[in-house]
């Protein structure tokens, strides 16, 4: 069963980098799939952050794509998401996922960790 | 970016009721749509791909249907562990983009 399991800080400083991990169990994430991270702030939708492939290919959203960088350690079976200069806006909780690959570059997610709430104050 | 707009935004239904959720792109997404339901304090579940396709270990009274802009997930009868949050995702294109969510909630 695929498992994964968001951890880092809760709070975090404006102006300061937001940083993530997410680690998987039951699936090696060097064989395949996307790998992907999704925010939710309090009481809105859903926003893909972005994605990377195999260690090789990243994908971003491009309304944060000056801001975030996610990168993958095969050694420890999790990937991560960097997101600087955060401000009160990129107040959400935070989920990672698998994306399920349709074509070589359409995918869904179909499986997420349980998502943990980041805040953005001084 | 294709916007995905949910009708309605809230839905007050019964245990047993039929209930249709509508989800229109701004553009096409060809049947590169998927539905999630997202339960209070939980993560989204995937419930339907590529327009039409159920996932495994979906019950059965869940559907979905359409192409290019307008989709539509069905659930045929109303369960109460049904009453929760339904958004639709396109995948087509980059970036993928998520609807604003249909609140089931009970009548």
């Amino acid at each position: 069963q695929v498992q994964l399991q968001e951890s880092g800080p809760g709070l975090v400083k404006p102006s300061e980098t937001l940083s993530l991990t997410c680690t998987v169990s039951g699936y090696s994430i060097s064989s395949g799939y996307f790998w992907g991270w999704i925010r939710q702030p309090p009481g809105k939708g859903l926003e893909w952050i972005g994605s990377i492939y195999r260690s090789e290919s990243t994908y971003y959203n491009p309304s944060l794509k000056s801001r975030v960088t996610i990168s993958v350690d095969t050694s420890k079976n999790h990937f991560s998401l960097n997101l600087s200069s955060v401000t009160a806006a990129d107040t959400a909780v935070y989920y990672c996922a698998r994306g399920r690959v349709t074509t070589v570059t359409l995918y869904y997610f179909d499986y997420w960790g349980q998502g943990t709430l980041v805040t953005v104050s001084p | 970016d294709i916007q995905m707009t949910q009708s309605p935004s809230t839905l007050s239904a019964s245990v047993g009721d039929r209930v249709t959720i509508t989800c229109r792109a701004s553009q096409s997404t060809s049947s590169w749509l998927a539905w999630y339901q997202q339960k209070p304090g939980k993560a989204p579940k995937l419930l339907i791909y590529r327009a039409s396709s159920l996932e495994s270990g979906v019950p059965s009274r869940f559907s979905g249907s359409g192409s290019g802009t307008e989709f539509t997930l069905t659930i045929s009868s109303l369960q109460p562990d049904d009453f929760a949050i339904y958004y639709c995702q396109q995948y087509n294109n980059y970036p993928q983009t998520f609807g604003q969510g249909t609140k089931v909630e009970i009548k």
